[in-house]
């Protein structure tokens, strides 16, 4: 079955890297999301990964995926107050359903001045 | 460009009301969808519609839940009667879908419609 598996808090402080990791059951996902949510507000797309690479760099964020294990992570790198929200780890498959995305709980992140 | 569009942005009823929530999409996009988000949740998928035509509702719960897309744009999603259950928030999203497999299916989210069943 599908499955998308996050810590549920995460608590830094600003200026450091924050890191959110993820789990995911189902191989055949096509395509990992990173979206984030802040209070009152949809959700917006940070970044997404193609199942066949490794690592994407985009800015401040670095994802990495480790297929065999089906391990996601997000990096932050210079966390500032802005970036407290929650972050939603989702995959996707190209099948029956193009597009249907399967979210995780939700981390919430804390960046402390 | 405009984004994806919902109202009300908050609903409160009482249970075995009736309730409804609209949506416009963003500006030709052919793919909308509906998500339940349950506080302390994500979301999870209602209905996927593909112009007016419904891709995937195999989520959305029949007796009581209802969608439609008239003319492949705006889309309403009904609850009729609410339980207590349905309290949440309802976020409708739109994709293109003409970007294809080079880049994913990037889904753009209304701020959603948060409602709360008495």
């Amino acid at each position: 079955g599908e499955d998308v598996e996050q810590s549920l808090f995460l608590s830094v402080r600003e200026g450091d890297s924050s890191v959110i990791n993820c789990t995911y059951t189902d191989s055949s996902s096509t395509y990992l999301y990173w979206y984030k949510q802040e209070p009152g507000a949809g959700l917006q797309l940070l970044t997404y990964i193609f199942s066949n690479m490794d690592m994407k760099q985009d800015q401040r964020l670095t994802v990495l995926l480790n297929k065999k294990d089906k391990h996601l992570s997000l990096r932050i790198a210079d966390t500032q107050t802005g970036d407290s929200a929650i972050y939603f780890c989702a995959e996707s498959f190209y099948g029956g359903s193009q597009g249907n995305l399967i979210f995780g709980k939700g981390t919430k992140l804390s960046v402390k001045p | 460009e405009a984004g994806v569009a919902q109202s009300p942005r908050y609903k409160i009823i009482e249970k075995r009301q009736s309730v409804a929530f609209w949506c416009n999409p963003i500006s030709g996009h052919a793919t909308l969808y509906w998500y339940q988000q349950i506080l302390g949740q994500g979301p999870k998928l209602l209905i996927q519609f593909q112009n007016n035509g419904v891709v995937d509702d195999s989520q959305l719960p029949k007796d009581r839940f209802s969608a439609e897309r008239l003319k492949g744009v705006d889309s309403t999603l009904k609850i009729q009667p609410a339980k207590l259950e349905d309290s949440a928030v309802y976020l409708c999203a739109s994709s293109s879908q003409t970007s294809g497999r080079a880049r994913g299916d990037e889904q753009f989210f209304g701020p959603g419609t948060r409602l709360t069943v008495l």
